[in-house]
């Protein structure tokens, strides 16, 4: 069984463009949640899809947005990008019920100059 | 609301001697608590989740957490540590009912000298 997918896993972008992260889940999952990781804040939820519909929504910016495609593919997409949006970006899939285990793809490491 | 704090930021053993990796949580309602590992320039796995079956639960590789509510506690411990363990740890709780929103502790630096 495949694992969950991120693409690009690497990227550079400079300040001011935008940038779009694609999350492929494990089949069957319906749920994909993002998360943001960097040394000084750790590891935040950004937001989470369910069923093509956002569920849950952490506190970041609206230049942060996502969106779920039928087949349960994710992208998330950051416009007008600042340094301090350098992070990994963690996509996590599951069945979407409380208390069930997440799977984490190795993530997105986007680097803004 | 749901919170996790993980107690020690960095913890340094030597090979062969055991792990405790401390955790507290904060939780309005009966939490869901995990333990994930990050090995560097990779993605989290799990070890282990607490769901309320039983108050002791073991994972992968050896690890083990028990759930104490008295105490709000999640410890993560193995008996003997490899070097292989070195990595980050996260304890996590569920942010709430049916979402796949979870709430990170800072996370324990874990060492392991030969």
């Amino acid at each position: 069984k495949a694992g969950v997918t991120q693409t690009p896993r690497y990227l550079i972008k400079t300040r001011g463009q935008q940038v779009t992260l694609s999350c492929s889940p494990i089949s069957g999952h319906r749920s994909v949640s993002w998360y943001q990781q960097t040394p000084g804040q750790g590891l935040q939820f950004l937001f989470e899809y369910f069923s093509e519909t956002q569920r849950n929504k952490g506190n970041f910016p609206g230049r942060f947005s996502g969106r779920q495609f039928s087949n349960s593919r994710s992208e998330m997409n950051v416009s007008t990008l600042e340094l301090g949006d350098s992070a990994l970006y963690l996509c996590a899939s599951s069945l979407g019920g409380y208390g069930g285990e997440l799977f984490f793809g190795e993530g997105s490491r986007l680097t803004v100059l | 609301a749901q919170s996790v704090t993980q107690l020690d930021s960095h913890v340094s053993v030597s090979e062969g001697t055991p792990v405790l990796l401390r955790c507290n949580y904060s939780s309005s309602y009966s939490p869901s608590l995990f333990w994930y590992v990050q090995h560097p320039n990779k993605g989290l796995q799990l070890l282990l989740k607490y769901t309320s079956a039983a108050t002791l639960v073991k994972g992968i590789n050896g690890f083990e957490a028990e759930f104490k509510k008295s105490e709000t506690s999640f410890h993560l411990t193995k008996p003997s540590a490899h070097m292989s363990d070195a990595a980050e740890y996260f304890c996590v709780v569920h942010g709430s009912s049916n979402t796949g929103k979870l709430i990170f502790g800072q996370g324990t630096t874990l060492q392991v000298k030969p």
